[in-house]
C-alpha cells in the first residue's frame, strides 16, 4: 500500500533562514509519481512540482529546491533564503504509476517570522 | 487557473439534514475528485470520478455519495449530515500527463466549509 509521511508537524524559522521540509513515501511500484503543494493561510491548494520515479535530478525553482533520493524513499523540499509569504502548510503526495488517485501527507506547517 | 468552482463556499447545517455539495469546472476535464480537510489528516479522498457516471469510491466513503451526470459538475451528498463530517472539502481535476500518460497532477478548487452543528 502507498503511504506519504510527513513526520515534520511545525516548523518556525526566522526570514531568510534556510528550511528543508521531509516527505517519506512508501510504494512497492517502480512507477510512480511525486508531488508537493503549497496551502497559505488563504486556504487554497497551490501545485508545486511534480517528479517521475524515473528522475532522480534535483530540481531548483528560484528559492525552491526538491531533492529526491530513491535510496531513502524520500522527496525533500527545501525553502533557500525563507520569507514571510512562504509561511503555508506544506503537503507531500504519491500517485503509483497509471493510478489516478493521489495519497498525501499529513502535512507540515511553516511559519516564518519577521 | 483550472476553472475550478465550488459552491457553497460556506455552510452551517443541522445533524440529519441532507446537503449536496457542487464542484463545476469549465475546462473538460476527465477526472474530478472529492476530498476532505482535517486537522491532523491531511487532505483524504472521499469519491472520485472518471467521466460522465462513472465513480468510484476513496479512502473515506461511508456517509457520502456522489453523481455526475456532465462532464462539468460532480455533486457531493450527505444523505444525513452527522457533527463528524464537519470539514473543508475540495474538489479536483486532472488529466493524465505526459508521453507515458499515467500521471494524474491535480488542480484544486476554492474548497468549501461544512459546519454541522
Amino acid at each position: 500500500a502507498q503511504k506519504v509521511t510527513q513526520a515534520q508537524t511545525e516548523i518556525s524559522v526566522v526570514e531568510k533562514e534556510d528550511v528543508t521540509l521531509d516527505c517519506v513515501y512508501e510504494t512497492r511500484d517502480t512507477t510512480y509519481y511525486l508531488f508537493w503543494y503549497k496551502q497559505p493561510p488563504s486556504g487554497e491548494l497551490v501545485f508545486l512540482i511534480r517528479r517521475n520515479s524515473f528522475d532522480e535530478q534535483n530540481e531548483i525553482s528560484g528559492r525552491y529546491s526538491w531533492n529526491f533520493q530513491k535510496s531513502t524513499s524520500s522527496f525533500n523540499f527545501t525553502i533557500t533564503a525563507s520569507q514571510v509569504v512562504d509561511s503555508a502548510v506544506y503537503f507531500c503526495a504519491l500517485s503509483e504509476g497509471g493510478s489516478e488517485k493521489l495519497v498525501f501527507g499529513k502535512g507540515t506547517k511553516l511559519t516564518v517570522n519577521p | 487557473d483550472a476553472g475550478i468552482t465550488q459552491s457553497p463556499r460556506h455552510k452551517v447545517t443541522e445533524t440529519g439534514t441532507p446537503v449536496t455539495l457542487r464542484c463545476h469546472q469549465t475546462e473538460n476535464h476527465r477526472y474530478m475528485y472529492w476530498y476532505r480537510q482535517d486537522p491532523g489528516h491531511g487532505l483524504r479522498l472521499i469519491h472520485y470520478s472518471y467521466g460522465v457516471k462513472d465513480t468510484d469510491k476513496g479512502e473515506v466513503s461511508d456517509g457520502y455519495s456522489v453523481s455526475r451526470s456532465k462532464t462539468e459538475d460532480f455533486l457531493l451528498t450527505l444523505e444525513s449530515a452527522t457533527s463528524s463530517q464537519t470539514s473543508v472539502y475540495f474538489c479536483a481535476i486532472s488529466d493524465p500527463l505526459g508521453a507515458d500518460r499515467v500521471a494524474y497532477e491535480q488542480y484544486f478548487g476554492p474548497g468549501t466549509r461544512l459546519t454541522v452543528t
